[in-house]
């Protein structure tokens, strides 16, 4: 089945600085690798996903990248604000059925 | 549209005691799931359906039933609980776009259970 593993497990950063978290998956039939963003008592949110047909994706201060060959995806915020610390979840379908997550990544922005 | 609603929000067990977490979707959504998630593991995967009368295994299944005898409904069953079902249980839920999974997921609020 799918592997699905994200780093760093933390990430702390600068008000106005950029994060970046990166995911590896092992499956190379996968093509659809959504991002979550998860805020405290909360269920997971959706915040941009791509498609493999595609390199990147951009929505105002957050893109993702995807490396199809490498087998990896990457998930970027600019001009970080303090409302972007949450934890973050990427992901990967099982066999086209459901989606296996990664362990997650706790962004704090201070300012 | 209330989107996908879990109950209960908390829950308190006794080793051995049995329970059903609920979980309804009225998006008519094809595709749902059931995760739990503990401290430094992410969201793990216990059951799926990709429709009524279809389930399956996912990565943690042990311990746990479900079934789907309608589209809008994926009952959580804990057979005998154990401390280590401890967790914060989500319910999913997805249309799918052709024959596989390649949109998003939306989540319940979650069920916090405490198993003593």
């Amino acid at each position: 089945g799918e592997n699905v593993e994200q780093h760093p497990s933390t990430l702390s950063v600068q008000e106005g600085d950029s994060a970046v978290i990166k995911c590896t998956y092992s499956d190379s039939a996968s093509n659809y690798f959504p991002w979550y963003k998860q805020e405290l008592g909360k269920g997971p949110q959706l915040i941009i996903d791509i498609r493999s047909n595609v390199g990147e994706k951009k929505d105002q201060r957050i893109a993702v990248t995807l490396n199809k060959t490498a087998k990896h995806f990457s998930l970027h915020i600019t001009e970080t604000q303090p409302e972007d610390s949450a934890v973050y979840f990427c992901a990967a379908p099982q066999a086209g059925t459901a989606l296996i997550f990664g362990k997650g990544t706790t962004l704090s922005v201070s300012s | 549209n209330a989107g996908v609603t879990q109950t209960p929000k908390f829950q308190v067990l006794k080793t051995g005691q049995s329970m059903t977490l609920q979980c309804a979707q009225d998006m008519n959504h094809e595709y749902m799931s059931w995760y739990r998630q503990d401290p430094g593991m992410g969201l793990r995967l216990i059951h799926y359906s990709v429709g009524a009368g279809i389930t399956d295994q996912g990565e943690v299944p042990n311990g746990y039933n479900v079934s789907r005898s309608t589209t809008e409904d994926f009952p959580l069953r804990l057979l005998s609980a154990a401390p280590s079902q401890t967790s914060v249980y989500f319910c999913a839920s997805s249309p799918p776009r052709g024959p596989i999974l390649n949109t998003e997921a939306f989540f319940g609020q979650g069920t916090r259970l405490t198993v003593v």
